[in-house]
């Protein structure tokens, strides 16, 4: 079982750039998962945001995708969100996440979660 | 963008019922289609993907159906863990996931 754990401020200041890191356990980020993050407005649905797999590619929600990065880091076994120029409706539940079936899911390993508000 | 509609938006049942919730498709999704189970303050749960194929670990009063536009997810007797809301995921085209369902238990 894949164990994933987000970390990261918790508030973020409008117009700067939200920066999450999930850290992988149990299994290699260069293994045959796909890795990647979803997000959850208070109250809302639930947003695809984007994926990567193993360095190679990375596939981005086209309605964030100039504002997005998803990268990683294999000497830490880790995967990272940065979300540039937020603004309130960037405000969310930030979940990690882990499909081995693709890069669109389904998902079948989740982080905790952690809530970013941005606010000034 | 492929959009997913769930029905009903509440549902209110007792222990025993059997409850089904449906996830439509704007445009045919083929079976690329998952379902999971959100309690408040917790992180989503698979429990089915590819339409109907049970995610490990999960009870087999749970099952899904259909293919192309409509989907169902189907709980053969409802349970008191039960509660709490359920979300359809497309998987074909980028992801888009339902509004939610959201379960009471009566």
């Amino acid at each position: 079982q894949v164990q994933l754990q987000e970390s990261g401020p918790g508030l973020v200041k409008p117009s700067e750039t939200l920066s999450l890191t999930c850290r992988v356990s149990s299994y290699s980020v260069n293994s045959k998962y796909y890795w990647g993050w979803i997000r959850q407005p208070p109250g809302k649905g639930l947003e695809w945001i984007g994926s990567i797999y193993q360095s190679v590619s990375t596939y981005d929600n086209p309605a964030l995708k100039s504002r997005l990065t998803i990268s990683l880091d294999t000497s830490k076994n880790e995967f990272s969100l940065k979300l540039s120029f937020v603004t309130a409706a960037d405000t969310a539940v930030y979940y990690c996440v882990a499909s081995r079936g693709g890069e669109y899911g389904a998902f079948d390993n989740w982080g905790q979660g952690t809530m970013v508000t941005v606010s000034s | 963008d492929i959009q997913m509609t769930q029905s009903p938006s509440t549902l209110s049942a007792s222990v025993g019922d059997r409850v089904t919730i449906t996830c439509r498709a704007s445009q045919s999704i083929s079976s690329w289609l998952a379902w999971y189970h959100q309690k408040p303050g917790k992180a989503p749960k698979l429990l089915i993907y590819g339409a109907s194929s049970l995610e490990s670990g999960v009870p087999s009063r749970f099952s899904g159906s259909g293919s192309g536009t409509e989907f169902t997810l189907t709980i053969g007797s409802l349970q008191p863990d039960d509660f709490g809301t359920y979300s359809c995921q497309q998987y074909q085209s980028y992801s888009t996931f339902g509004q939610g369902t959201k379960v009471e238990i009566k």
